[in-house]
């Protein structure tokens, strides 16, 4: 089965700052490749498909790009509502794996 | 416009017992619109497993560390999916989603269900 892993595992940032969290899959997975988002206590909400297209709704400072086999996803400036953790998740093949997680905080 | 409500289920399970979990589909049909009818758990604390799905013609896939105690089957009379997990143990407690997945991402999910293994 193809593994995915993420980074970090949780970071802490300021209200402004860009924020940067990488997931990397053990095979190519093409552009087959999610995040989302679970605020605490909250179900997970789907924030980007095909690596880079925004879903419906979400602000445009989230953003998702590409390089190979690894993932990023960024969020511009950090807002105090994007307290949560993010998770990837690859859709080329089943199992529809998601990463371990990484949990963004404000300082 | 689809909706997800899960049944509250029990709460409870005893161990070696078998979890069942109903998610009911309003706004659309089960056998319509290609869509993947899926479970996802959640440990608590821990992240997202995805289980498995079953496409809208009974075609089903699990994960490979459940298969052999998972499954999910359609109910298109009553327009639900259901998860049942066999020979349960304290490592299955976990929030139960049920999801609607388009093309390979989920775009919407049920409430969860939080059930415990415990004697």
């Amino acid at each position: 089965d193809i593994q995915m892993t993420q980074s970090p595992s949780s970071l802490s940032a300021s209200i402004g700052d860009r924020v940067t969290i990488t997931c990397r899959a053990s095979q190519d997975i093409s552009n087959h490749l999610a995040w989302y988002q679970q605020k605490p206590g909250r179900v997970p909400k789907l924030l980007i498909y095909g690596a880079s297209t925004l879903f419906s709704g979400v602000p445009f400072r989230f953003r998702g790009s590409q390089s190979g086999t690894e993932f990023t996803l960024t969020i511009d400036s950090l807002q105090p509502e994007d307290v949560a953790t993010y998770y990837c998740q690859k859709y080329s093949v089943t199992p529809r794996t998601f990463g371990p997680g990484t949990k963004v905080e404000v300082k | 416009q689809v909706q997800l409500q899960q049944e509250s289920g029990p709460g409870l399970v005893k161990p070696s017992e078998t979890l069942s979990l109903t998610c009911t589909v309003s706004g659309g049909s089960v056998i319509t619109g290609s869509y993947y009818w899926t479970w996802i758990r959640q440990p608590p604390g821990k992240g997202l497993e995805w289980l498995g799905y079953i496409y809208f013609d009974g075609t089903t896939s699990y994960t490979p560390s459940l298969r052999g105690r998972v499954t999910i089957s359609l109910d298109v009379a009553k327009n639900q999916f259901s998860l049942k997990l066999n020979s349960v143990t304290p490592a299955d407690t976990a929030v139960y989603y049920c999801a609607k997945d388009s093309f390979g991402v989920v775009t919407l999910w049920g409430q969860g269900s939080l059930v415990t293994v415990s004697p």
